[in-house]
């Protein structure tokens, strides 16, 4: 079966750092991808990690460990309007199986 | 330019009726996905088109009926509208090179009521 896991709510002050778990076990793996998705809005592009390790884009990093079937979404500086869902999704063959996402509320 | 765009944005509709959603990319992809974003925002695979070619079909009632008259058009028509057809449509978009998979782009999605 395909089984994708993340927290469904997390909280954050202005400034901090959060991160964000997501934990999988598919049939097929080909990447691990990370949206945004702001409320009322479509899904956008973060990040894909499809070898282990720490990928940086700026604020947001993401790590992946495929043994363990496990995957983090780093935060820093964390401003008010990244205040989103952010989902996390598995590339299996031609389709991306995605998580039930988890909404982050920033404070100032 | 719009990259991924999709029409009507909103779409109210009465049971039992046909309705369409069109769906156009302009950026060059060869691979087109409709994605149903339920209220408890789970976002869930429909379709996918290949280069106008049928790839994925995720036990989708019949109901739902995608055509993609060439590779930068997928269009979704849904036949007997029922309640529990009321959702979010996202259209996407992507590359794909062999069994890989790269980053989706979505359009704006379109909000389905059915009353």
């Amino acid at each position: 079966g395909q089984n994708i896991d993340q927290p469904t709510e997390m909280t954050a002050t202005e400034g901090a750092i959060v991160q964000i778990n997501c934990t999988y076990q598919t049939s097929g793996f080909n990447g691990l991808f990370w949206y945004q998705q702001h409320a009322g809005e479509a899904p956008t592009f973060l990040s894909y990690n499809v070898l282990d390790g720490l990928e940086e884009k700026g604020r947001f990093s993401s790590f992946l460990s495929r043994s363990k079937g496990y995957s983090y979404l780093l935060l820093k500086e964390l401003q008010m309007k990244d205040s989103a869902s952010y989902l996390c999704a598995v590339g299996n063959t031609d389709k991306l199986i995605f998580g039930t996402g988890t909404r982050l509320q920033v404070f100032p | 330019d719009t990259a991924v765009s999709q029409t009507p944005k909103y779409l109210v509709t009465q049971m039992g009726n046909d309705k369409s959603i069109k769906c156009e990319q302009n950026l060059g992809h060869d691979t087109m996905y409709w994605y149903k974003q339920d209220s408890k925002k789970f976002l869930k695979i429909m379709f996918s088109y290949n280069n106008k070619e049928l790839i994925i079909n995720e036990t989708v009632p019949n109901r739902f009926s995608p055509k993609s008259p060439d590779k930068a058009h997928l269009n979704l028509h849904i036949n007997s509208l029922e309640l529990g057809d009321s959702a979010v449509y996202f259209c996407a978009s992507s590359t794909t090179s062999g069994s890989l998979s790269y980053e989706q782009y979505f359009g704006p999605g379109t909000r389905l009521t059915v009353t």
